[in-house]
């Protein structure tokens, strides 16, 4: 069974500074997804990243992926309030389970000035 | 990305009554619809997958007879929670995906179910 795990589960950041969410699955992954949700919002997507060394980035957040260690992170450079969100990974078994999609369980994110 | 929609956005109902969500796809034929149930500050779980035009697959420990999906269309799946009993009051979303761009799920922005 595969097991997606976040951590941390919450992150308090202050504005202009550096932090690191780290997701890791149990299982040789196809894909792997970052979402974000807003408060009673439906999920946002964020990137999707292919393969061993993946990296991506849009403004302050870059996604990467280590298929090996079976770790993804997702990195935020100085902080700013509009990033406060919650943040999923998912890990998708393309070939084995056709496109579904096992999440983490999301990481709380506050930005304070 | 595609567009999905929802309806309704939010509905109440009383318990023991049935409520029908719809997800449509407004520009893309998806082939492949999925409907997650999302408990509060909890992460999304899959509930079942659907295939246009053959039985939803539902996950361990979902009741099919109280969640009963019908993927009538390219573009349309229902879920339909039978007998609700506040238990069930949750944030259902679907996605879906194509073949097309089978990389990809595109989520709809969600249904809030309250069951008194």
């Amino acid at each position: 069974e595969l097991k997606v795990e976040q951590n941390p589960l919450f992150l308090s950041m202050q504005e202009g500074k550096n932090y690191t969410i780290y997701c890791n699955y149990s299982t040789t992954s196809d894909r792997l997804y970052w979402y974000r949700q807003d408060p009673g919002k439906s999920l946002e997507s964020l990137f999707v990243l292919l393969s061993n060394g993946a990296v991506k980035q849009e403004g302050r957040l870059m996604a990467s992926l280590d298929t090996k260690a079976r770790l993804s992170t997702l990195h935020i450079t100085a902080a700013v309030h509009d990033l406060s969100a919650t943040y999923f990974c998912a890990v998708d078994l393309y070939k084995a389970a056709g496109n579904k999609l096992t999440f983490g369980g999301g990481t709380r994110v506050l930005v304070k000035p | 990305g595609a567009v999905v929609s929802q309806h309704p956005s939010r509905v109440i109902c009383k318990s023991g009554t049935s409520v029908k969500i719809e997800c449509r796809s407004l520009d893309f034929q998806a082939t492949t619809m999925f409907w997650y149930r999302q408990f509060p500050k909890q992460s999304l779980m899959l509930m079942a997958t659907s295939n246009e035009g053959s039985k939803a697959t539902y996950e361990q420990g979902v009741e099919k007879d109280k969640f009963l999906i019908n993927h009538a269309s390219l573009t349309l799946s229902t879920l339909t929670v039978t007998s609700a009993h506040p238990e069930d009051s949750s944030f259902y979303i679907c996605s879906l995906t194509g073949t097309t761009r089978a990389d990809t799920q595109y989520f709809g922005p969600g249904t809030r179910l309250t069951v008194l």
